[in-house]
């Protein structure tokens, strides 16, 4: 069975910094592209980036919003993901998925609220 | 930056036919791949590379894709079909996903 468990979520300060993580099994986690996909409070849902495989380089891509503050990266030896977001804005409110989108493969997502 | 764009909701009778268009102008060369959500519920996936359904997926959900635009569609809607859907895909690179508004669908 396909599993992938984020935590890592909370409350912080504006301008402060969180690191989720993203457990998963039942899949190669070697093999796939691994995406972090937010969803702000009764809102859609936002890609916020990618990391890319062994075979291509662990590439990384952000989406506009999150350029510059935010980093992914992976374990593969773990089977695990992370998501590094500093300079933490109110904006970036939302419930955070890690996910294999092309797969279908998403966890239940881990809650990050940015407010004084 | 990249955008698909959606309908922000459709309405259907049940045992109609929905439509959920998505436009984009790198879908002639990337597929569309289509998920549903029923708050609070996590995402599911229901369609990709444009028209493949994943198992357990029911058959009135299709898609297609021709030009700039990719179709779900929903034959013989049912009151359980009632959720937010989305769109997804790349832009012309491949590096950048987005997905679209999302489209909410009413089945009355």
């Amino acid at each position: 069975e396909v599993q992938l468990v984020e935590s890592g979520g909370g409350l912080v300060q504006p301008g402060g910094s969180l690191r989720l993580f993203c457990a998963t099994s039942g899949f190669i986690f070697s093999d796939h592209p691994m995406d972090w996909v937010r969803q702000a409070p009764g809102k859609g849902l936002e890609w916020v980036g990618r990391i890319q495989n062994k075979g291509n380089s662990y590439s990384t891509q952000y989406a506009v919003s999150v350029k510059g503050r935010f980093t992914i990266s992976r374990e593969d030896s773990k089977e695990s993901l992370y998501l590094q977001m500093d300079s933490l804005k109110s904006e970036d409110t939302a419930l955070y998925y890690c996910a294999v989108t092309t797969k279908g493969y998403w966890g239940r997502g881990t809650l990050v609220t940015v407010s004084s | 930056s990249y955008e698909l764009t959606q309908p922000p909701s459709v309405s259907v009778f049940p045992g109609q036919t929905a439509r959920i268009t998505c436009s984009g102008d790198a879908l002639p060369k990337k597929y569309a791949y289509w998920y549903q959500q029923k708050s609070p519920q996590a995402p599911l996936l229901i369609i990709y590379d444009d028209s493949k359904r994943p198992s357990g997926i029911p058959e009135r959900f299709s898609g297609s894709s021709s030009g700039t635009m990719a179709t779900l569609t929903i034959s013989r809607a049912q009151v359980e079909d009632e959720a937010d859907y989305y769109c997804y895909s790349t832009d012309s690179s491949g590096d950048y996903v987005v997905f679209g508004g999302g489209t909410k669908l009413t089945v009355l």
